[in-house]
């Protein structure tokens, strides 16, 4: 198990239905991340949180929304999903912006 | 053209091969260069960091930055089956080493 926890591994859902993901960090880092990794794409940078507060959001559409309650939990909560969003939803960590990422196993998202 | 460019692959080699896994790059205020690997089913994980130009070696990973040409280069020496996963390089784009841009990553295959 890696010191980044994503819940669940697997979500399949329904372009009207609201579901969130879940990220937990053990590592004591203070700034975590959203990835978006899609098949023969490179990963995308979604969000970025430093000590809990945004600090960059890459032009995400807004069905998309992030929250991050305290250095070590970061959610991202999912409504009215296309299925062009079915995707692996990476989680990310680091100990401060200035050093390199420790990733979650993913959350492998289905819309249907 | 893309900022960073990788061949997808995939790679095929025999148990023992030199691996030569590469990347290039448009932007050069470009500094850090990473090396991530990723099993089937796993998140990526970070195998190599070099600033700048020139070599870094860790056991059987050699890690090369021509910046001139831009081009970065992952040698793997005496490759085992253990191996076979996907590689990314990565490079911090911005002030943040966390707003990373990712290759496509090489497939990486090595049979016994």
């Amino acid at each position: 198990e890696t010191g980044v926890t994503q819940t669940p591994r697997h979500l399949v859902m329904g372009m009207t239905n609201k579901k969130s993901l879940k990220c937990e960090q053990h590592l004591g880092h203070n700034a975590m991340y959203w990835y978006k990794q899609s098949a023969k794409k490179p990963l995308e940078l979604m969000f970025v949180y430093n000590f809990k507060e945004q600090t960059e959001n890459n032009s995400v559409p807004s069905r998309f929304s992030p929250e991050c309650p305290n250095s070590s939990h970061l959610f991202l909560h999912l409504h009215t999903l296309q299925p062009e969003d079915s995707a692996l939803y990476l989680c990310a960590s680091s100990q401060v912006l200035q050093s390199p990422l420790h990733f979650g196993n993913g959350t492998r998202l289905t819309v249907t | 053209q893309k900022e960073v460019e990788q061949d997808p692959g995939p790679l095929s080699v025999p148990e023992g091969a030199i691996v030569s896994l590469n990347c290039t790059y448009s932007n050069s205020a470009f500094q850090y260069f990473m090396w991530y690997r990723q099993y089937s089913r796993k998140g990526p994980e970070l195998l190599m960091y070099t600033y700048s130009s020139g070599n870094k070696e860790d056991g059987r990973f050699t890690a090369q930055v021509d910046k001139s040409s831009k081009y970065i280069s992952l040698f793997i020496r005496d490759s085992q089956p253990s191996d076979s996963a996907t590689y990314l390089c990565a490079m911090p784009q911005g002030g943040s080493q966390g707003n990373l841009i990712f290759g496509k990553g090489t497939k990486l295959s090595v049979k016994p």
